[in-house]
C-alpha cells in the first residue's frame, strides 16, 4: 500500500482565499484523522471520522474550518476565508481500528503532511 | 488535565551508546501511553504502545520503552543508537476529552541528534 496520501504537499496563498486540502487513507482503514501542527501548539487533533462520518469535531478552531468525507477513499479539509494564523502543517492520518478507543485505534498511520503558508 | 510532558528539547547521543528520551505523564486510571517518531518532511510514525502488561515494552527499529506507575513515566530506550535514529520523538497519551470521545494527546517532541 502507497500509506496515506496527501495532497498538495505545499500551499502558499493570500489571506482571505478558501484553502482545500486532501487526503487519500490506506484502504481498509476505518478511522481517518485530521491534524495540525505548529510550533506554538504542537501537534492536534481537529476532528476525526469514523466510515466516513464525522465522530468528534470540537478540535475544529472556527467556523472557517469544515471538513468532509465522502466517501471512504477521501477526505477534504476546507479553511475559508484563510488566515495568516492557520499556517501549520495539516496531517491527515488513518487507523485500522474495529473499536472506538481500542489499542488499535491509537496505531495511527501518518500522511506526509500538507505545509501551508498563508501570507 | 490529561497529559504528558517531555522535558527535554534535544537530546544528543554518540553512534553506539545508549539513548534515553524522557515522558512524564499525567492521566486518571490507566494510562494508554504511546511513542511516535517524525523524520524530516515526513509524517509520524507509530513505534510502540503500552497498554497493559509487561512494563517493558518492545517496538519497531529496536527501541524500547519502560512503564514505571510509581514515577509516572515512559522513557524510551534504545541500547545502541544509530546516526538514522536522528528524528523528533513524541509521547503520546490516550485522553478522554468532554465530549465523552477519546484522542492522542501529544508531547512537545523531543529532537534526538546522534553524532557518527
Amino acid at each position: 500500500d502507497a500509506g496515506v496520501i496527501q495532497s498538495p504537499r505545499h500551499e502558499v496563498t493570500e489571506m482571505g482565499q478558501e484553502v482545500t486540502l486532501r487526503c487519500k487513507p490506506i484502504s481498509g482503514h476505518d478511522y481517518l484523522f485530521w491534524y495540525r501542527q505548529t510550533m506554538m501548539r504542537g501537534l492536534e487533533l481537529l476532528i476525526y471520522f469514523n466510515n466516513n462520518v464525522p465522530i468528534d469535531d470540537s478540535g475544529m478552531p472556527e467556523d472557517r474550518f469544515s471538513a468532509k468525507m465522502p466517501n471512504a477513499s477521501f477526505s477534504t479539509l476546507k479553511i475559508q476565508p484563510s488566515e495568516p494564523r492557520d499556517s501549520a502543517v495539516y496531517f491527515c492520518a488513518s487507523s485500522l481500528a474495529s473499536e472506538l478507543g481500542g489499542p488499535i485505534f491509537y496505531e495511527q498511520y501518518f500522511g506526509p503532511g500538507t505545509r501551508l503558508t498563508v501570507t | 488535565a490529561q497529559s504528558v510532558a517531555q522535558p527535554e528539547d534535544q537530546v544528543n547521543v554518540a553512534e553506539g551508546n545508549p539513548l534515553t528520551v524522557k515522558c512524564t505523564y499525567s492521566v486518571s486510571g490507566n494510562p494508554y501511553l504511546f511513542w511516535y517518531v517524525q523524520y524530516p518532511n515526513r509524517g509520524l510514525q507509530f513505534l510502540l504502545k503500552y497498554i497493559t502488561g509487561d512494563n517493558l515494552v518492545k517496538g519497531s527499529y529496536g527501541f524500547e520503552a519502560e512503564f514505571n506507575k510509581s514515577q509516572t513515566s515512559f522513557h524510551l530506550k534504545k541500547p545502541s543508537a544509530l546516526v538514522s535514529d536522528s528524528a523528533l520523538y513524541f509521547c503520546a497519551v490516550r485522553a478522554y476529552m468532554n465530549t465523552g470521545f477519546q484522542k492522542l494527546v501529544f508531547g512537545t517532541g523531543t529532537r534526538l541528534l546522534v553524532s557518527p
